[in-house]
């Protein structure tokens, strides 16, 4: 059982958007750390997609936008392309475990 | 940029010790502004962070409660690279594990290692 929950997966056709959510609690994301996003694609390791809750690295598609609004942060995608078919987790920090929490994946399929 | 290779054996009999490095090249292990991180990631028990070392004018280590009895991540400065030790491992230790490098004042990873996978069988 993560101690940050996601749903374990959503999926939507090409073109369309989804939404995906991220929920903590009062000693990780509602006591104020920032929720970071990242895309895994079968067989590889986690690629950093959002930082600091709606902050994209360079090379990141503006089809990727976060935030975060108490306990809960969300990532979406508009413009669903095939290749966005992958795991995503969202990352925070956890000061009653004094360590890193990483939600459990959702898996988006795109039909 | 930095870049992270790991190495080390993928099967580990129970009982006995996995060993891990992660070469760093890019940057310097004796950054005063990274800390170097071990995750690893299983079916059972998802994406999970074990813990880091860093240089602030001295060593530190942080790690997860979870496997705090059994772990130690040292620096090689002399090879730049970070090491990984897990005693005692059993079944339950099996996955894939993840170095990856956490700016100072960040509180994200980027970049990770290509990951190793480590089977616990006999």
């Amino acid at each position: 059982q993560s101690v940050v929950t996601q749903p374990p997966s959503v999926s939507g056709a090409p073109g369309q958007s989804v939404t995906i959510s991220c929920t903590g609690s009062g000693s990780n994301i509602g006591a104020g750390y920032d929720v970071h996003w990242y895309q895994q694609l079968p067989g590889t390791a986690p690629k950093l997609l959002i930082f600091v809750n709606s902050n994209r690295p360079s090379g990141v598609p503006d089809r990727f936008s976060g935030s975060k609004s108490g306990t809960s942060a969300s990532l979406a995608i508009t413009g669903l392309q095939t290749e966005d078919e992958a795991d995503y987790y969202c990352l925070s920090y956890d000061s009653s475990l004094s360590g890193w929490v990483f939600g459990g994946g959702t898996k988006l399929t795109v039909l | 940029q930095v870049q992270l290779q790991q190495s080390g054996p993928g099967l580990v009999k129970p009982s006995q010790t996995l060993s891990l490095t992660c070469g760093i090249s890019g940057d310097s292990v004796s950054s005063d502004s990274a800390g170097w991180n071990w995750i690893r990631q299983s079916p059972s028990r998802g994406l999970e962070w074990l813990g880091r070392t860093y240089y602030r004018s001295k060593w530190y280590n942080d790690y997860s409660v979870s496997v705090k009895s059994r772990i130690t991540i040292k620096p090689d400065t002399s090879k730049n690279q970070v090491s990984l030790q897990l005693n005692s491992v059993t079944p339950e230790d099996t996955a894939v594990y993840y170095c990856a490098r956490l700016n100072r004042g960040d509180y994200w990873f980027d970049p990770w290692g290509q990951g190793t996978l480590v089977t616990v069988s006999s």
